[in-house]
């Protein structure tokens, strides 16, 4: 089975910051590379597709990039509501392995 | 709209067995390329992905839980069931069903959760 590696696991930023989270896989996936965000006690949403495809909504600071094992998630112009924790998730099989996650904080 | 909802026990006793049930709306679990996935979320953890099940009745299952999921689905409710063998106290999450209507292996939608505590 893929393992998905992200890394920091954490993070610290301001407002206004521009910041970057690592996801590698254990194979390569392509580009079925997806990223989430969680907030507490809510289910997961999703950001990213595809690597790079924004899902509908989403506020274009956030942006990914990367293709085979390596990957990454770029959130520019830091907002309040965007200290969360983030997960990636592999879609290139069936069997649907998550990241262990990069909680993002407010420094 | 596509909703769906997670039901099922809030505690269970370790060595039972529970059931989860995933009531959908919005779309047909008979539809070309639906799937419906479980994930859980232990206290503080990360997301864990456990199973999923396709339009065809096709199943997939985390490698490491495989021998005590089971995953079925009742097309007349709209329902998909998660059934988990023996329990214990480290089976304590939030767990989610989850769907997967897309080519791209993402999770469209989500349910709000359950929160099962595995306690004697």
């Amino acid at each position: 089975d893929i393992q998905m590696t992200q890394s920091p696991s954490s993070l610290s930023a301001s407002v206004g910051d521009r910041v970057t989270i690592t996801c590698r896989a254990s194979q390569s996936v392509a580009n079925y590379l997806n990223w989430y965000q969680q907030k507490p006690g809510k289910a997961p949403k999703l950001l990213i597709y595809y690597a790079s495809s924004l899902q509908s909504g989403v506020p274009s600071r956030f942006s990914g990039s990367g293709s085979g094992t390596d990957f990454t998630l770029t959130i520019s112009n830091l907002q309040p509501e965007d200290f969360a924790t983030y997960y990636c998730q592999q879609g290139y099989n069936s069997l649907c392995t998550f990241g262990q996650g990069t909680k993002l904080e407010m420094k | 709209q596509i909703t769906l909802k997670e039901s099922g026990p809030t505690l269970v006793k370790p060595t039972q067995t529970l059931t989860l049930t995933c009531t959908c709306s919005g779309f047909s679990l008979t539809t070309r390329g639906v799937g419906v996935g479980w994930i859980r979320q232990s206290p503080g953890k990360a997301l864990e992905w456990l199973a999923l099940i396709y339009w065809d009745d096709e199943e997939r299952y985390s490698p490491s839980l495989k021998s005590r999921l089971s995953i079925t689905k009742d097309t007349s409710k709209n329902q998909v069931v998660l059934t988990m063998t023996t329990v214990n106290p480290v089976d304590t999450a939030t767990y989610y069903c989850a769907l997967r209507g897309n080519s791209f292996g993402y999770f469209d939608d989500w349910g709000q959760g359950t929160l099962v505590t595995v306690s004697s």
